[in-house]
């Protein structure tokens, strides 16, 4: 299974707004809603952001939202702040019953 | 609340196999599949394969010809061990869960994220 496609980097200034996108397959972002996001912070653990697309765990601020259309998904983040400044990686399920992430976009504050 | 403690060895010579265990302290055990994640040093995340307090397992297709998870139900602990290592398995080891499928009267529910991870191994694989 290839990785899920996503951008190298994003950046953005504070109180802006940032889309990264995960572009993947029929076999997987296209087929589900499935689609997850999780946040990491150097040396740390993934942080779950996203799940189901477009749904936020408790705890995560309104300011993350979720997408997709087709074969793509996208994770958007406005009102930007500076503790934003992460690297953000995708995952989808996949039609093999497995599961695909992303290469990871690092996203630095302005 | 739910923890997540991994252990195993961080430095492997070529060809040794690789072991990692993760215990899970708080919550049900029985309630969510358990999983193993690798991030390669500066690069993205690889899902490496899970299993189910009853041992049913999955697997990723690239590595599934060396690798092998394990369950302790008695010690709510998960284990993974992956064959004939190469530098290309160097990477930091995480443990995470998903929850199980819920199939109820009305309707199913079904979990495709893991919501809990471990702080992850460091496992450097050199001659």
């Amino acid at each position: 299974q290839s990785a899920l496609t996503q951008p190298a980097s994003v950046s953005g200034s504070p109180g802006q707004s940032i889309t990264i996108s995960c572009t993947g397959s029929s076999s997987d972002v296209g087929g589900y809603n499935y689609v997850s996001w999780y946040q990491q912070n150097p040396g740390k653990a993934p942080k779950l952001m996203i799940y189901d697309v477009n749904k936020r765990p408790s705890g995560v601020s309104n300011r993350f939202s979720g997408s997709k259309a087709g074969n793509t998904a996208s994770l958007t983040i406005s009102g930007l702040q500076a503790e934003d400044e992460a690297d953000y990686y995708c995952s989808s399920y996949t039609s093999s019953t497995t599961f695909v992430f992303g290469g990871g976009t690092k996203l630095t504050v302005l | 609340q739910v923890q997540l403690q991994q252990w195993g060895a961080g430095l492997l010579k070529p060809s040794e196999t690789l072991s990692l265990t993760c215990a899970v302290y708080g919550g049900s055990f029985s309630a969510y599949y358990w999983n193993w994640i690798r991030q390669p040093p500066g690069k993205g995340l690889e899902w490496i394969g899970e299993i189910s307090h009853s041992g049913s397992t999955n697997y990723n297709p690239s590595l599934k010809s060396r690798v092998t998870i394990s369950v302790d139900t008695s010690k709510n602990q998960f284990s993974l061990k992956v064959n004939s290592v190469t530098a290309a398995d160097t990477a930091v080891y995480h443990c995470a869960r998903r929850r199980r499928e819920e199939v109820t009267t009305f309707r199913n529910f079904f979990y495709y994220y893991m919501d809990v991870w471990g702080k992850g191994t460091t496992v450097t694989v050199s001659s």
